[in-house]
C-alpha cells in the first residue's frame, strides 16, 4: 500500500525566500506524481504533473523534481509571496497493486508567507 | 462547464438521514473520482469511474456509501443512514482520460457535509 510523507508539516517564512517542500513515497511503481495547492475552504488546484519518465517540471516560480527509484519528489518555490500561502499536497499515481489508478495523498505542508 | 462543479456546497443533516452529493465533471472528461477529507486529515480515495462504470470502488468505507454515474457525465454519491463520522468534505475530480495515461486531474471545491 502506497504511503506518502511530506516534510515539513508546516513552514512560516518571510516574503522573498526560496522554499523547498519534500515528499517521499513508499511504492516506486507510479505513473506520475502531481503537486496540488489547497486554499482554506477550497478544492485542490493542480500545480505540476511529472511523468514517471521525467526528472523535472517547471511552471513559473515553481519547479518540481522526481526521483522515482528513491521515492522522492521536491517542490521548489522561488521568491515566495504572501499569495503562495496555502497547503501543498503531493500525490503519486499508483501503477500497481492496491494503489493502481489512484492518487495517494500526503498530509500536506502548510505554508505561510508573511509580508 | 469551465471546471468541476459540486452541489450542495454545504449540507447539514441529522444523524440517520440519507444525503446525495452531486458532481458535474468538466465536459468531455471520461474519468471521474470521489475523495473524502475529514477535518485535519489527508484525502481518502473513495471510488473511480471510467465512463459510467466503476472499475475501482475499493475505497467506499461501508455499504452505506454508493455512487453512480450516468451519461458519462454527472455522478451522485449517496450516503445512507448518515453517522457523525461521515462529516467531511467530499471532493470530486475529473480527467480527460484515465489518469494513468498522464493527464492532469482537476478537482471541484467540494461538498462540506456535517452530520449532527
Amino acid at each position: 500500500k502506497q504511503e506518502v510523507t511530506q516534510i515539513p508539516a508546516a513552514l512560516s517564512v518571510p516574503e522573498g525566500e526560496n522554499l523547498v517542500l519534500n515528499c517521499s513515497f513508499t511504492d516506486s511503481a507510479i505513473y506520475n506524481l502531481q503537486w496540488f495547492r489547497q486554499d482554506p475552504g477550497k478544492g485542490l488546484t493542480s500545480l505540476l504533473l511529472i511523468q514517471s519518465s521525467q526528472r523535472e517540471q517547471t511552471s513559473g516560480r515553481l519547479n518540481a523534481s522526481l526521483d522515482k527509484s528513491s521515492g522522492r519528489s521536491t517542490l521548489y518555490i522561488a521568491a515566495s509571496q504572501p499569495g503562495d500561502s496555502a497547503t501543498y499536497l503531493c500525490a503519486p499515481l499508483g501503477a500497481g497493486g492496491t494503489s493502481y489508478g489512484k492518487l495517494t495523498f500526503g498530509q500536506g505542508t502548510i505554508l505561510t508567507v508573511h509580508p | 462547464g469551465a471546471g468541476v462543479s459540486q452541489s450542495p456546497s454545504n449540507k447539514v443533516t441529522e444523524k440517520g438521514k440519507d444525503v446525495e452529493l452531486r458532481c458535474d465533471p468538466i465536459s468531455g472528461h471520461t474519468a471521474l473520482y470521489w475523495y473524502r477529507q475529514r477535518l485535519g486529515q489527508g484525502l481518502e480515495f473513495l471510488i473511480y469511474f471510467q465512463g459510467n462504470s466503476a472499475p475501482d470502488k475499493s475505497g467506499l468505507p461501508s455499504d452505506r456509501f454508493s455512487a453512480e454515474r450516468t451519461g458519462e457525465s454527472v455522478s451522485t454519491l449517496t450516503i445512507q443512514r448518515t453517522q457523525q463520522e461521515d462529516s467531511a468534505v467530499y471532493l470530486c475530480a475529473s480527467s480527460l482520460v484515465p489518469s494513468y495515461q498522464g493527464n492532469t486531474i482537476y478537482f471541484g471545491e467540494g461538498s462540506w457535509l456535517t452530520v449532527v
